[in-house]
């Protein structure tokens, strides 16, 4: 059972929308603590995606974007393409744990 | 350019201690802020942060694990170095080293996140 709590799965057409969402507490996301995304292709190693909340690391696409809004952030994704086919985790601090936490991960398929 | 390879046995026995190490380039440990961490990943599941290690020696562990875990670096040979006691077949997986990158914001403290992974090796452990 992870801290962080994501969907198992989201799917989406080529060319839409869809969203990840993360979900915390007071002792994580809710306390303040920033939230990152990491991508992770299969059979590969995960890769930074969203760094404090809503920041795109240099060479990442500007259809991924991330928010943060209480106890919970969110992943979008536009402009969906084959390619983004993967592995999404959310990951924060948690004050209670006094460590780093990741969510359980979204497997995203694009139909 | 960032490289990171993590190195080690991919199969130990139960009760045995594994020594997994991350070679890396591009960056020094030894440089002010820079933190090095090692993740595992088990097959089909998701990640866990295992241990940090900071550029002035301050170590950080998972609270469930680190009476098993200890991790060094030697700056000198850019690398850093994680043991795990006391292994178990709950204990196979994927482990990763990754770069901890740090920044302050007022009111929340220092964050911290893993821009740069390494490759991960497959750690089974059985009899």
């Amino acid at each position: 059972q992870s801290v962080l709590t994501q969907p198992p799965s989201v799917s989406g057409a080529p060319g839409q929308r869809v969203t990840i969402s993360c979900t915390g507490s007071s002792s994580n996301i809710g306390a303040g603590y920033d939230v990152h995304w990491y991508q992770q292709l299969p059979g590969t190693a995960p890769k930074l995606l969203i760094y404090g909340n809503n920041n795109r690391p240099s060479g990442v696409p500007d259809r991924f974007s991330g928010s943060k809004s209480g106890t919970s952030a969110s992943l979008a994704i536009t402009g969906l393409q084959a390619e983004d086919e993967a592995d999404y985790y959310c990951q924060s601090y948690d004050s209670s744990l006094s460590g780093w936490v990741f969510g359980g991960g979204t497997k995203l398929t694009v139909l | 350019q960032v490289t990171l390879r993590e190195s080690g046995p991919a199969l130990v026995k139960p009760t045995q201690t594994l020594t997994l190490t991350c070679t890396f380039s591009g960056f020094s440990l030894s440089t002010g802020g820079m933190c090095m961490s090692w993740i595992r990943q088990p097959p089909g599941k998701a990640l866990e942060w295992l241990a940090r290690i900071d550029w002035d020696d301050d170590k950080y562990y998972s609270t469930s694990l680190k009476t098993r875990l200890t991790i060094s670096k030697d700056t000198s040979k850019n690398q850093v170095v994680l043991t795990m006691t006391n292994m178990d077949p709950v204990d196979t997986a994927t482990y990763y080293c990754a770069r901890t990158k740090t920044y302050y914001y007022d009111g929340s403290g220092y964050q911290y996140y893993f821009d740069y992974w390494g490759q991960g090796t497959l750690v089974t452990v059985s009899s």
